[in-house]
């Protein structure tokens, strides 16, 4: 089974910074890669699918890259209502989660 | 727009069954796509249950497998999980969803999308 590995679990930041969250696979997955954002008491929702492509409404300031067993999301001005949980997902397969935090 | 609504008791005791339907608004499930079930231990992660094609073809985690049983009923437009012999570590909040698939041979992208708002079963005497 193919591993999904989030770094790191918990991070802190400022509104206004550039916030990267990386997503590792335990082997090549090509940009079979999805990224979610959880908010507590909420279900997740769906921000990007196939590694780069965006879901309607998304705001601009997500975005996603890479392949292979290495992705990334980045936040490129972070505003306080992206403060929640990020989750990767590769078939049926989540990553554990990482936490976002207001500094 | 699509909508999932999940139903289904709060609390179920040890060695039952937890039984839950999803009804889905805004599309008609025999239209295609596939629907699955996703739960989340208290503050924890994903995990993946099973999924439904509309025309009945079914997929498990292998970890549930021999105790997750899940149908669709399109005349109701609803789909549906049982899973039996519940304890303790099946207290979770259950979430359906839709799920879209591109396949691109020999792999298939998927992912989740909508969610339900998720119900949040407990398993206790």
């Amino acid at each position: 089974d193919i591993q999904m590995t989030q770094s790191p679990s918990s991070l802190s930041a400022s509104v206004g910074d550039r916030v990267t969250i990386t997503c590792r696979a335990s082997q090549s997955i090509s940009s079979y890669l999805n990224w979610y954002q959880q908010k507590p008491g909420k279900a997740p929702k769906l921000l990007i699918y196939g590694a780069s492509s965006f879901q309607i409404g998304v705001p601009s300031r997500f975005s996603g890259g890479g392949s292979g067993t290495d992705f990334t999301l980045t936040i490129s001005s972070l505003q306080p209502e992206d403060f929640a949980t990020y989750y990767c997902q590769q078939n049926y397969t989540f990553g554990q989660g990482t936490k976002l935090e207001i500094k | 727009q699509v909508q999932l609504q999940e139903s289904g008791p709060g609390l179920v005791k040890p060695s039952e069954t937890l039984s839950l339907t999803c009804t889905v608004s805004g599309y008609s499930i025999s239209s295609g796509y596939y629907w699955g079930w996703i739960r989340q231990s208290p503050g924890k992660g994903l995990e993946w249950i099973g999924t439904i094609y509309h025309s009945g073809s079914t997929y498990y985690n292998p970890s549930l497998k021999s105790r997750v049983t899940i149908s669709v009923d399109t005349s109701k437009n609803l789909f549906s999980l049982k899973l039996s012999s519940v304890t303790a570590a099946d207290t979770a909040v259950y979430y359906c969803a839709r799920e879209p698939r591109v396949v691109v041979v020999p792999a298939v992208l998927t992912w989740f999308d909508p969610w339900g708002q998720g119900t949040l079963v407990t398993v206790s005497s």
